[in-house]
């Protein structure tokens, strides 16, 4: 149990696009799912907390207008990346909580962005 | 959310041989996780810990919950190829489910 899926698990797009990443919980239903980005050799650094239903809530330094997420569902959550840039090229990763148990998160595979 | 010093940054190590990373914080966690990161993979949770002084196994790794709160050690036994990667630990404090994690502890096994 306790899985999440993101998709697509690699994209690469022109300078200037937008790119929407899919994180969905697949056998449990999460109220509340967390967006990260990593860069190569380096760990997570939370970007925005997402539950469903609300606003997300971002971390500090983190742009919501540029990094879009919505919560529609106990199963799914979206992260867009507008206007993407080369500085946006990043590992995204996105986490559920589980609902009976608030301490543990569970970790999707990760989405490869490169903005050309 | 709050930084964990997590040491040591890598290790090589001899297959067969015993691993161990440590995790310490300035503030006080009610949950200790330790994740375990593959290239190009999200992380996997390996343990959870919930409770001061708290020891859990999973197969050959250990991993204990300090009794002041604010640490957490994972070993790893005799270990094999498949174990490197990048091992990260993460705590909780009480009031924010909000994650901190450490820097990464990369293992590299010489077979």
């Amino acid at each position: 149990g306790a899985v999440v899926s993101q998709h697509p698990s690699r994209v690469i797009c022109k300078s200037g696009t937008s790119v929407k990443i899919e994180c969905r919980s697949l056998d449990f239903q999460a109220t509340t799912m967390f967006w990260y980005r990593q860069f190569p050799k380096q760990s997570l650094m939370l970007m925005a907390t997402s539950n469903e239903g609300s606003k997300a809530t971002y971390e500090q330094g983190v742009e919501k207008d540029k990094f879009l997420i919505n919560h529609a569902s106990l199963t799914l959550s979206t992260l867009t990346v507008t206007s993407a840039h080369p500085e946006d090229s990043s590992f995204y990763i996105c986490s559920a909580r589980v609902q009976r148990s608030y301490n543990e998160q569970f970790f999707g595979p990760g989405t490869r962005l490169t903005v050309l | 959310g709050q930084q964990l010093n997590q040491s040591p940054q890598s290790m090589f190590i001899q297959e067969g041989e015993d691993v161990s990373m440590n995790c310490t914080s300035s503030s006080i966690f009610n949950t200790w996780l330790w994740y375990k990161q593959d290239p190009g993979e999200g992380p996997v949770l390996l343990i959870a810990l919930y409770k001061a002084g708290e020891l859990t196994s999973n197969g050959r790794l250990t991993a204990q919950f300090g009794i002041t709160r604010k640490d957490s050690f994972l070993n790893i036994s005799a270990s094999i190829p498949s174990d490197v990667g990048i091992y990260f630990c993460a705590g909780q404090p009480r009031e924010d489910y909000k994650l901190s994690f450490g820097a990464g502890t990369t293992v590299t096994v010489r077979a």
